[in-house]
């Protein structure tokens, strides 16, 4: 069974940094795309980052370029986020996804990012 | 950035009768190798959101028959063949043909 498991949320003041980190397990993870995407009421679903299994990338949203920074260890099957220069509006709950089938296949249950002061 | 707009945003469905989600996208999510990377999610009360249909019409592993998908280009639609109370949620249309991914702002369906 798939399990993605993230954490590292948290309340943070505009400016701080956050590093998220996701768990994955039940599948072939070195050979897995991953991304990372969240979820706010007033920003809806957003895709944030991308890092792919073999060559290319990373990607992100031009939102947080520059700022976020995505990176695996494929020997601890763990994804992570690092989020700097968090602002009010990063805040949201962010989830750690899979992907296969050109979609994203398995999500996790999400971690919340305050960004207030 | 491709735009993916949803119709409706909200739907009121009997229990039993037929429900449809139209999304329509902004440019051809027709990729360079052939494919259309266009995917359904469903998003239940409290839950995340979960993989229902992905490239127009392949229903993913567990997903319900009642359930399709269907489109090409710019124009797709899912459909519900039969609501049942565990449909309630809000369904999201999603493109991974081009940088950045895109989500449509999501249906909610409701039993009226």
């Amino acid at each position: 069974e798939v399990q993605l498991v993230e954490s590292g949320g948290g309340l943070v003041q505009p400016g701080g940094s956050l590093r998220l980190s996701c768990a994955a397990s039940g599948f072939n993870f070195r050979t897995s795309g991953m991304s990372w995407v969240r979820q706010s009421p007033g920003r809806g679903l957003e895709w944030v980052s991308e890092i792919v299994a073999g060559v290319g990338g990373p990607y992100y949203a031009d939102s947080v370029k520059g700022r976020f920074t995505i990176s695996r260890d494929n020997s601890k099957n763990t994804v992570f986020l690092q989020m700097n220069s968090l602002r009010v509006e990063d805040t949201a709950l962010y989830y750690c996804v899979k992907e296969r089938l050109g979609s994203f296949e398995n999500w996790g249950q999400g971690t919340l990012v305050t960004v207030s002061s | 950035d491709i735009v993916m707009t949803q119709t409706p945003l909200s739907s009121p469905v009997t229990l039993g009768q037929p429900a449809s989600i139209s999304c329509r996208s902004s440019h051809s999510l027709v990729f360079s190798d052939g494919n259309t990377y266009l995917s359904w999610l469903q998003q239940r009360p409290g839950q995340s959101p979960r993989l229902l249909i992905y490239e127009i019409s392949n229903r993913f592993s567990g997903v319900p028959d009642r359930f399709s998908g269907s489109g090409a280009g710019t124009d797709f639609t899912l459909k519900i063949s039969r609501v049942e109370a565990e449909d309630v949620g809000v369904y999201y249309c999603l493109q991974l043909t081009q940088f950045p991914y895109t989500f449509g702002q999501g249906t909610k369906l409701e039993i009226k």
